[in-house]
């Protein structure tokens, strides 16, 4: 139990362009949905947190209006990079905090990832 | 603002061995969890084990155990009999929870190799 789905796995796509990458919360309701953004050989970086129904929280530095998220459902939460550029090329992650979590359950639940490659 | 060191950017162990990776972290908060997560070369993070700061016992799971010093605000991983796929990228993460919401915060990672 406790899977997170993310497609697409590999993106690529031309400058300018936008590029839409869903995380699913496949067998459980997340109330909280966090994007993560991992450069070659680099850690992992919070980029924002959702939570189903209300705005989402942007870490320090990350622009809101490049990095769209939306969270319309305990099980749906997207990112969006709007107007894509090569600097845009990463690797992201979403992870799915449960809702209702026990004191034994994972605190995250993490996607496989989607690689975005930006020509 | 928490942060995570993991000061051993690469380590290598022979197959059978234990090997020990490092990490220190820094919060101002008294309650928090503290992890180890593993990542192959598929990239899917999973987790290896976790520890509550208010539990002086470490955590064990089967070969994977940790060295928690609260004090020394330290947290290191041993591996004990290393196999080949334990060959990954390692992250120590700490975890705070503030006024209901909740942030995870990783180290740079240590890239595990396992020599046979």
């Amino acid at each position: 139990g406790a899977v997170v789905s993310q497609h697409p796995s590999w993106v690529i796509c031309k400058s300018g362009t936008s590029v839409k990458i869903e995380c699913r919360s496949l067998d459980f309701q997340a109330t909280t949905m966090f994007w993560y953004r991992q450069f070659p050989k680099q850690s992992l970086m919070l980029m924002a947190t959702s939570n189903e129904g209300s705005k989402a929280t942007y870490e320090q530095g990350v622009e809101k209006d490049k990095f769209l998220i939306n969270h319309a459902s305990l099980t749906l939460s997207t990112l969006t990079v709007t107007s894509a550029h090569p600097e845009d090329s990463s690797f992201y992650i979403c992870s799915a905090s449960l809702l209702r979590r026990r004191w034994d359950q994972e605190t995250q639940y993490f996607g496989p990832g989607t690689r975005l490659l930006v020509l | 603002a928490q942060t995570v060191t993991q000061s051993q950017p690469e380590m290598s162990v022979q197959e059978a061995e234990t090997v020990t990776l490092s990490c220190t972290y820094d919060t101002s908060e008294s309650d928090y969890y503290l992890f180890w997560y593993k990542q192959p070369p598929s990239r899917q993070m999973i987790l290896v084990i976790r520890q509550e700061a208010y539990k002086q016992q470490n955590a064990t799971e089967n070969r994977f155990s940790v060295n928690f010093q609260k004090a020394a605000k330290s947290f290191s991983l041993k591996i004990s009999d290393s196999q080949l796929g334990d060959a990954a990228m390692y992250f120590c993460a700490s975890l705070e929870v503030q006024g209901g919401s909740e942030k995870l915060v990783f180290g740079k990672g240590t890239k595990l190799t396992v020599n046979p």
